[in-house]
């Protein structure tokens, strides 16, 4: 069974880093895709970024380029989204979403509980 | 981007109902479209890909179509358990983009 856990709420200051995390299980790890999704409250879904673990690839959306920082570890089978100074706008949800190839290209197939995170001073 | 304007927003319906939800792309995507639903509290589930593939395991009232650059989601009999929120997804082209959402409530 794919599985994808994510970790705890985070209660964070602006100008706090953070680094929230997503432990995999359940299959290859290193040749599937794992991109990450905000979600506002009580708003849509919104990508953020893709990556390949087995050589850290990334596709960053371009609103998040230099805000965020996506990184795999593949012994522990977790992907992580890390950001060094927190705006009270990056409160939000934080799903992560393993991808799942059709004959052409990729599609979210089995998704993390969620990581609520809220910035607030 | 490529834009993805989800109508309704929101849908009342009674148990038994047939109910479809649009998606339209301002670009052509076909096939590389999903379809997800969310309950709240949950994070979403995959209920379809490539415009009308039926993920896994999804019941089978639920089916995909498309006409052009616009896609529908069907429901041939709503069920207690579809009461929900319903995105559609593009994955056609970076950076991926979700329509706004259809909530499915009790009429």
């Amino acid at each position: 069974e794919v599985r994808l856990v994510q970790s705890g709420a985070e209660v964070k200051k602006p100008g706090e880093s953070l680094k929230i995390s997503c432990e995999t299980s359940g299959y290859s790890f290193p040749t599937f895709w794992v991109g990450w999704v905000r979600q506002m409250p009580g708003k849509g879904l919104e990508w953020m970024g893709n990556i390949f673990p087995r050589d850290s690839d990334t596709r960053i959306r371009p609103s998040f380029q230099g805000q965020v920082t996506l990184s795999a570890d593949k012994s522990r089978r977790t992907v992580f989204l890390q950001w060094s100074s927190l705006r009270a706008s990056d409160s939000g949800i934080y799903y992560c979403a393993r991808l799942r190839r059709s004959p052409g290209d990729y599609y979210f197939d089995s998704w993390g509980q969620g990581t609520l995170v809220s910035v607030s001073s | 981007d490529i834009q993805m304007t989800q109508s309704p927003s929101t849908l009342s319906a009674s148990v038994g109902d047939r109910v479809t939800i649009t998606c339209r792309a301002d670009k052509n995507i076909s096939p590389w479209l999903a379809w997800y639903q969310q309950k709240p509290g949950k994070a979403p589930k995959l209920l379809i890909h490539d415009v009308s593939t039926l993920e896994t395991g999804v019941p089978s009232r639920f089916s995909g179509g498309e006409s052009g650059t616009q896609f529908t989601l069907s429901i041939s009999s709503l069920q207690p358990d579809d009461f929900a929120t319903y995105f559609c997804q593009q994955y056609s082209n970076y950076p991926y983009t979700f329509g706004q959402g259809t909530k499915v409530e009790i009429k």
